[in-house]
């Protein structure tokens, strides 16, 4: 079945660092893939998608492109910030069932501090 | 615009009870999913309501079952409360089964269940 691979975190970085955190995925087919973000005490938002091979979304200062050779949707920022603090999750979605269906990984914490 | 609402925010119950969660999805969306995260967790997909019907299912036992009303929100229901079955229960709306580009999904904040 589909699957999401997050690295583990928590993730600890100052602010103005870049950021990476990998996500994998196994999936049959062509799945679109997803960002999640949850902050404390909240439901996820969405924060970018991509829906085919090499494209890259992008939102906030964030990004990350579908890449299908190494099944592979990193999420990346070039400065984060305090208030980036949050448990990021990757996420796809299996064409045949639909968006609203989504398989995550289970999320990667990131701390920012001053 | 009200986005996704869920109650109650906080529930305790005990083993072996049963539990309804409620959901009212984004205005202007039709189609209900239902998410359990666990503790340290991705969100696992429950099911989705959409015409009032279960449309499809995860891999979740027939103890949790669920409901979807003419103004389409939801109510979660779980009988014979296990401790495995605490949780963040999240609701999630779209605007019909397959979403689409442009209708990803909208979370509400959860319901906190604590089964003791």
């Amino acid at each position: 079945g589909d699957s999401v691979t997050q690295m583990e975190g928590p993730v600890t970085l100052s602010e103005e660092a870049f950021l990476t955190i990998n996500c994998t995925y196994t999936a049959t087919g062509y799945p679109s893939l997803f960002w999640y973000v949850q902050y404390p005490g909240e439901g996820l938002q969405l924060l970018l998608k991509a829906t085919k091979a090499d494209d890259k979304g992008s939102n906030k200062g964030f990004e990350a492109t579908y890449r299908k050779e190494t099944t592979s949707f990193h999420l990346e920022k070039g400065s984060v910030q305090v208030s980036d603090s949050a448990v990021y999750f990757c996420a796809l979605s299996d064409m045949n069932s639909g968006y609203s269906t989504l398989t995550f990984g289970k999320g990667t914490m990131l701390l920012v501090s001053p | 615009d009200a986005g996704v609402t869920q109650s109650p925010t906080h529930l305790i119950k005990t083993r072996g009870q049963q539990v309804t969660l409620r959901c009212s999805p984004k205005s202007g969306h039709d189609t209900v999913s239902w998410y359990q995260q666990a503790l340290g967790q991705g969100p696992q997909f429950i099911f989705q309501y959409y015409e009032e019907e279960e449309r499809q299912r995860g891999n979740f036992p027939d103890r949790f079952s669920g409901h979807q009303f003419p103004n389409y929100s939801s109510e979660l229901n779980v009988n014979a409360l296990l401790l495995g079955d605490s949780a963040l229960y999240l609701c999630a709306s779209s605007l019909g089964t397959t979403g689409g580009y442009n209708s990803p999904l909208h979370f509400g904040n959860g319901t906190r269940l604590t089964v003791t």
